[in-house]
């Protein structure tokens, strides 16, 4: 069975730190890009970075450039994101995505039930 | 503001037909680049629903269906169920900016 499964949210101060991770299954991870998706209370579907199936090209909405990482690790079948100098305007349930291929182009056709964050004091 | 435009809701009893748009512009829909929907439910994964403007995955009812024609899409749904409530997302690729997957800002469909 194909599937993505995140780990790694929780609840963080403003400031701080979280490292997600999503580990695929089920398909051949190295061969295509992925994605990590987000949705804030109450807003709808937020794309937030994306990677190629190499690891060599990453792309950041300007919400989280300078402040978030994408990364893969292709041996393991494990995507990250690690997130710092996090603020309130990060909380969100954060997906991670198979693009359909091995460019962003593509479709996200498998997802992952999501994890949360949640900044606050 | 969304880089792709979507109206916020829509409604239709059952077993009646709704549209859903999906307004782009030259540089991502325009340009010719796909587009894809996506259904989702509170508390759950999206699932893809349209792919490549007008492709079901397996698994989708052929009561969905898509299409694409200049700069904007739609996604039309057939003889409306209770189980379609949701909410309705288009996504593009739009070559232009340096985050090139961009979303519309969602479609609560409600079904009366």
């Amino acid at each position: 069975e194909v599937q993505l499964l995140e780990s790694g949210g929780g609840l963080v101060q403003p400031g701080g730190s979280l490292r997600l991770s999503c580990v695929a299954s089920g398909f051949s991870f190295s061969i295509y890009a992925m994605s990590w998706v987000r949705q804030a209370p109450g807003k709808g579907l937020e794309w937030v970075s994306g990677i190629s199936e190499s690891g060599d090209t990453t792309y950041y909405a300007d919400s989280v450039r300078g402040r978030f990482t994408i990364s893969r690790d292709n041996s393991k079948n494990t995507l990250y994101l690690q997130m710092n100098n996090l603020g309130a305007e990060d909380t969100a349930v954060y997906y991670c995505a198979k693009q359909d291929g091995s460019s962003h182009y593509y479709s996200m056709d498998v997802w992952g039930q999501g994890t949360t964050v949640t900044v606050s004091s | 503001q969304s880089v792709l435009t979507q109206p916020p809701s829509v409604s239709g009893a059952p077993g009646q037909r709704v549209t859903i748009s999906c307004t782009g512009s030259s540089s991502n829909i325009g340009a010719g680049y796909d587009v894809h929907w996506y259904q989702h439910l509170p508390g759950t994964a999206p699932k893809l629903l349209i792919y490549g403007n007008n492709n079901r995955p397996s698994g989708v009812p052929d009561r969905f269906s898509g299409s694409k024609s200049g700069t904007s899409a739609s996604l039309a749904i057939t003889g409306l169920q209770a189980e379609d409530e949701a909410d309705y997302y288009c996504q593009s690729y739009d070559s232009s900016l340096s985050a090139p997957v961009v979303f519309g800002g969602g479609t609560m469909l409600t079904v009366l």
